[in-house]
């Protein structure tokens, strides 16, 4: 298994530019996120998708859309990047048991993402 | 709003000693608190789970406690070793399937 993948691992935008961020596991898990991770902020949630066709905004979602385009593949888009989206970006994936999930997330390496 | 805080940036800690990070938490009640390592350059990686009425959970050399009347998490790594030097990151968790990560604790241990 490869868990979480995430690409690309580098990129650099101008502002106004736009991008998506890829991101797959393939651990049949129901849930998965987009986090963005900036010096002394630590981990916040952007968007969070419970199973597939369902997305939900997390503390951060402005300036980012999400697809959950199947169950294993979870797409960020930055329409007009902007200098403060620079940052880290996880995404993370989970298993769901029950009501709501006990279990821990799955981290993907990350995109170190500067915008310019 | 919902509060997470780490108690430090940074702790040294002895190697061999027992290194204590804290978590602390205000306006929310958490089903479950969780623990994560991450080492630079990588994503987070689980450590452990403990629910809210549970009071304490082991693996191998961590311990974590949960005092959800004090809204507190103690997590504590025995016999420490440099292996052991990343940041620590709490997370809590409810039913509504999001989880808020803290800031985390970067852990140095001296030889």
């Amino acid at each position: 298994n490869a868990g979480v993948t995430q690409t690309p691992k580098f990129q650099v935008l101008k502002t106004g530019q736009s991008m998506t961020l890829q991101c797959a596991q393939d651990m049949n898990h129901n849930s998965m996120y987009w986090y963005r991770q900036d010096p002394g902020m630590g981990l916040r949630l952007i968007y969070y998708s419970a199973s597939e066709g369902t997305t939900d905004k997390g503390e951060v979602p402005n300036g980012y859309n999400v697809s959950r385009l199947n169950k294993r593949e979870f797409s960020l888009r930055l329409e007009s990047a902007a200098p403060s989206q620079t940052s880290v970006y996880f995404c993370a994936s989970r298993r769901l048991e029950g009501d709501f999930s006990y279990n821990e997330q799955f981290f993907g390496p990350g995109t170190r993402l500067t915008v310019l | 709003s919902q509060k997470i805080e780490q108690n430090s940036e940074a702790l040294n800690i002895q190697e061999g000693k027992t290194a204590t990070l804290t978590c602390n938490y205000t306006n929310y009640s958490p089903a479950y608190l969780q623990w994560y390592r991450q080492d630079p350059g990588r994503g987070p990686v689980f450590l452990l789970l403990i629910r809210e009425n549970e009071k304490e959970k082991r693996k191998e050399r961590l311990k974590v406690t949960f005092d959800t009347t004090l809204k507190q998490s103690l997590f504590h790594i025995t016999a420490s070793q440099p292996a052991d030097s990343a940041t620590y990151l709490c997370a809590l968790g409810g039913r509504d399937d999001k989880i808020i990560f803290g800031k985390g604790t970067r852990l140095h241990i001296l030889p």
